[in-house]
């Protein structure tokens, strides 16, 4: 397995574009999350999905931001519109809820809101 | 809060010494998680330790858990410049919830 893979790598958009982040999960994993990680907030969770349904959406910042999983080997965060304080790197990991073992980790997406 | 606080916040050392990193948390856990960030990449799972669990090794890697205190350290040994990353803990908490949550970490240095 190739592992968890983000798309894009590196994003830069003009403030007040829509910006999406795919993620392809393990296949197999039945866990998925989202985070955020800046130099002032550190990591943080901003929703995660069990089953493909989001089980808690309570880190997502604002109504600006929303995440779907169609199905088991897809998930997509979109931030619509976009601000400068976006600008963040965005990862997505999985996991095998029923191990409680670990998570794996994308490279990230590196978004950059001018 | 279910996250771990990592402590130190840094720490930098000469290769060949032996580093320490603790974590603290709040509730109970059924498994505690370290992980490893190099800069620019993704977390990488290092170990895993349970809560009945009081201390695992994985080749210069030990992990002590401490329930009683809820607290577990990290200790690597003999350090190289590669071990140069940030160090993050993740405990899992009893009660079926799968969320990961992470803390703010240890940027550990190596200096060669």
């Amino acid at each position: 397995d190739a592992g968890v893979i983000q798309s894009p790598r590196h994003e830069v958009t003009e403030m007040g574009q829509e910006v999406t982040l795919r993620c392809k999960p393990i296949s197999g994993h039945n866990s998925l999350f989202w985070y955020r990680q800046t130099m002032m907030r550190g990591l943080e969770l901003l929703i995660y999905f069990n089953n493909n349904v989001p089980i808690d959406d309570s880190g997502m910042p604002e109504d600006r931001f929303s995440a779907k999983m169609p199905n088991a080997s897809f998930s997509t965060l979109k931030i619509q519109p976009s601000e400068p304080r976006d600008s963040a790197v965005y990862f997505c990991a999985s996991s095998l809820a029923e191990t409680n073992t670990e998570a794996f980790f994308g490279q990230g997406t590196r978004l950059t809101v001018v | 809060s279910q996250q771990g606080e990592e402590d130190p916040q840094a720490l930098s050392i000469q290769e060949g010494e032996n580093a320490t990193m603790n974590c603290s948390y709040k509730t109970s856990i059924n498994n505690l998680q370290w992980y490893r960030q190099n800069s620019g990449r993704g977390l990488v799972h290092l170990i895993l330790i349970r809560s009945n669990e009081r201390e695992k090794h994985s080749g210069r890697l030990r992990v002590t858990l401490d329930t009683s205190k809820k607290s577990s350290s990290l200790l690597i040994t003999a350090s190289r410049a590669a071990d140069t990353a940030s160090y993050f803990c993740a405990p899992w908490r009893e009660g079926g919830s799968e969320k990961l949550v992470f803390g703010k970490g240890t940027k550990l240095t190596v200096n060669p």
